[in-house]
This record gives structure tokens, sequence and C-alpha cells, in this order.
């Protein structure tokens, strides 16, 4: 497709499991950025990758987040013994340009909507 | 701290012109971005700005004024379809996107 495009649509996980929320990005995007929205609220920047490299991480929550896009090109958020407070839809974007000074439009995925009971 | 502010909610009738404000503080600025985004679904990029003035794009315009730290998306010609949350972010001097908490905006018949 020409887009953007997250699995699972919607992930429901037992407090303390581990999850797994994939994103790919447009074909030939260097940016790749991943938020969290919480019901209600705008997103908020959670990691920016440019190819490979994790370049930010600052709004990580804590250390249960992780994230990799190992080829530069598809980019796995893992949350691991996930809390009630996880609960959110997480968002992935993607530009054009890897420059991290770039206006560049973001196009956003459909999101993976976590519960986490 | 950086803030954005906008309206959490506004109602307006199928035909009609509605005006989203949007006011900001944040650290640096490198343009402002309004985006559109139906419940359950990705925010779609409408419009950029990082001149003053107004930026007209068919039935949507967005203006700016940075002196003022203040954006408003004007919508015309209103249809059911606009229907949906409206979310103002501002380019920090970092590059970072901040988001507002985005506006819902109700059209009537």
């Amino acid at each position: 497709g020409a887009g953007v495009s997250q699995s699972p649509r919607y992930k429901v996980a037992k407090r303390g499991q581990d999850v797994a929320l994939r994103c790919d990005p447009i074909s030939g995007h260097v940016s790749l950025f991943w938020y969290q929205q919480a019901l209600g609220q705008g997103p908020e920047f959670l990691t920016y990758f440019q190819n490979e490299a994790q370049l930010d991480k600052s709004g990580l929550p804590s250390d249960r987040f992780f994230a990799e896009r190992p080829e530069g090109s598809v980019s796995t958020l893992k949350i691991q013994r996930t809390q009630q407070e996880d609960s959110a839809v997480y968002l992935c974007a993607s530009s054009l340009t890897g420059d991290r000074a770039s206006t560049d439009t973001q196009y956003f995925g459909p999101g993976t909507r976590l519960t986490v009971l | 701290g950086q803030n954005i502010d906008q309206p959490t909610e506004m109602t307006a009738t199928e035909g009609a012109i509605v005006q989203i404000n949007c006011t900001y503080q944040t650290s640096g600025f490198n343009g402002l971005f309004w985006y559109q985004q139906h419940a359950g679904e990705a925010p779609t990029f409408l419009s950029y700005n990082v001149l003053d003035g107004l930026e007209e794009k068919g039935r949507f315009s967005s203006f700016l004024s940075r002196s003022k730290g203040y954006s408003y998306l004007l919508l015309k010609e209103l249809q059911m379809k606009d229907s949906a949350s409206y979310l103002c972010a501002v380019m920090d001097s970092n590059y970072q996107l901040i988001w507002g908490a985005g506006t819902k905006l109700i059209i009537k018949p």
C-alpha cells in the first residue's frame, strides 16, 4: 500500500504481559516516529529513527519501552511488563527526509489501540 | 514549559463556516501544522504555516501570527464528513512536534 501501516490495530494485554507493535512506513521514507496518544489528547512523542539509527528516545516513558528499526524500514515498539497506564493508541509516522532539522510532513499510520487489563 | 491551547469542542451547522483557534508557547518555532483526525483513524495533514498570513487550500484555510503565538483553521461550506478532531501542532527549536489536545468539531444538519 501507499500509506503507513500498523499492526495489530487492536491489542488487549494482561498486566505484566509483553507486547510488540509493528509499523511499516511509506517506502523510501527515511524518518520514522512513534507517538503515544491518550484518549482525547494529542499525540506525545516517544522516539525517532533516521534509517536504522535511533537518534532520539527522550519521550520513552520508562525502560520498559524499547523500539528498533534494524534494517531502516519496518519498526517495532516493544513494551515489557505492561501496566494499565500504558493503555493508549500508539501511532507511527514517517517522513521523506532524514534531516532532523526538517519540516517535512509526517504521514501517520492508523495506530494500534493497546488496552491493558 | 511548552503549551498548545485549543478549544476542546465546537459545534457548527452544515454549510456554515467555522474557525478553530490555536495559541502556543514553545521553545522556538519552526512552523505550525494542522491535522484532521477522524475517530479511530490516523491524523492526516491539512496545512503548514511558517510565515505570517493566510494560506488557502480549497475549503480550508490556515492563518498564522508568530508575534501573537496564534493560528486558526477556517473551514468553509461545512460538510458532515468534516466532523472530526482538528489537531494543532508546533515544531519547536529541536524540530520536535508539540501537539495540542485537539478540537472535536461536531457538524449538525
